[in-house]
């Protein structure tokens, strides 16, 4: 079964600073790994997925598979970067299995 | 850009009585889904949708709740006898792609559900 781990349910960091959460996943397969973000009272929303390789607002994330990591990383953050984040993973198609999420606090 | 809209934002019962959550999809998605999120824990997969019937659905997902599209527009969530651990936050999301690759799920902004 697909396990997501999140280990830290905050992260505070200061405005400049690089930030990186860290996700990893446990599955013997090839899963497709995803970060969701839900900003204060907004909803979920997809911030990258890593068969994109793509960087998201200043955000990047790679796939080790040695590791099974998918962590989350900006090299400077903003306090408008502070929110919920969420790494998630997918089977197929098979349904999306979220972390316990970490919360992103960046001070000015 | 097209939303997920979810009503009603905020909804309190009493324990033992039936309640529905609605959905209101994407127009164009395919697939349906419900999660949950319990104060303080994950968001939990709750049932999956697609072609009016369930396609998968999680060991939470037990003889009480159910769901259904009753229209060409709206997905529901019925909890029949609510039980006071069924507080929780639920959210429906949809996609036109089940594999995400050129449609990732989206999530409407929940129903915050307490059971009291």
């Amino acid at each position: 079964a697909q396990r997501v781990t999140q280990p830290e349910k905050l992260l505070s960091v200061f405005k400049g600073a690089p930030v990186e959460l860290k996700c990893n996943y446990s599955y013997s397969g090839s899963p497709e790994l995803f970060w969701y973000v839900q900003y204060s009272r907004q909803r979920l929303q997809l911030l990258l997925r890593h068969i994109s390789r793509e960087s998201i607002k200043g955000f990047t994330a790679d796939l080790n598979k040695g590791e099974t990591s998918f962590h989350l990383k900006k090299p400077f953050a903003q306090e408008e970067d502070s929110a919920m984040y969420y790494c998630a993973s997918q089977v197929g198609f098979q349904k999306l299995v979220f972390g316990t999420g970490t919360r992103l606090l960046v001070s000015p | 850009e097209p939303e997920v809209t979810q009503t009603p934002s905020h909804q309190v019962t009493q324990m033992g009585q039936e309640v529905i959550l609605r959905c209101v999809p994407i127009s164009n998605h395919l697939y349906f889904y419900w999660y949950r999120q319990i104060l303080g824990q994950k968001v939990e997969f709750l049932v999956s949708f697609y072609n009016n019937e369930i396609s998968e659905k999680s060991e939470i997902f037990d003889d009480q709740f159910s769901v259904e599209r009753p229209d060409g527009s709206n997905f529901t969530l019925k909890i029949r006898s609510t039980k006071l651990e069924d507080s929780a936050m639920y959210f429906c999301a949809s996609t036109a792609d089940r594999a995400q690759d050129n449609s990732p799920l989206h999530f409407g902004n929940g129903t915050r559900l307490t059971v009291t």
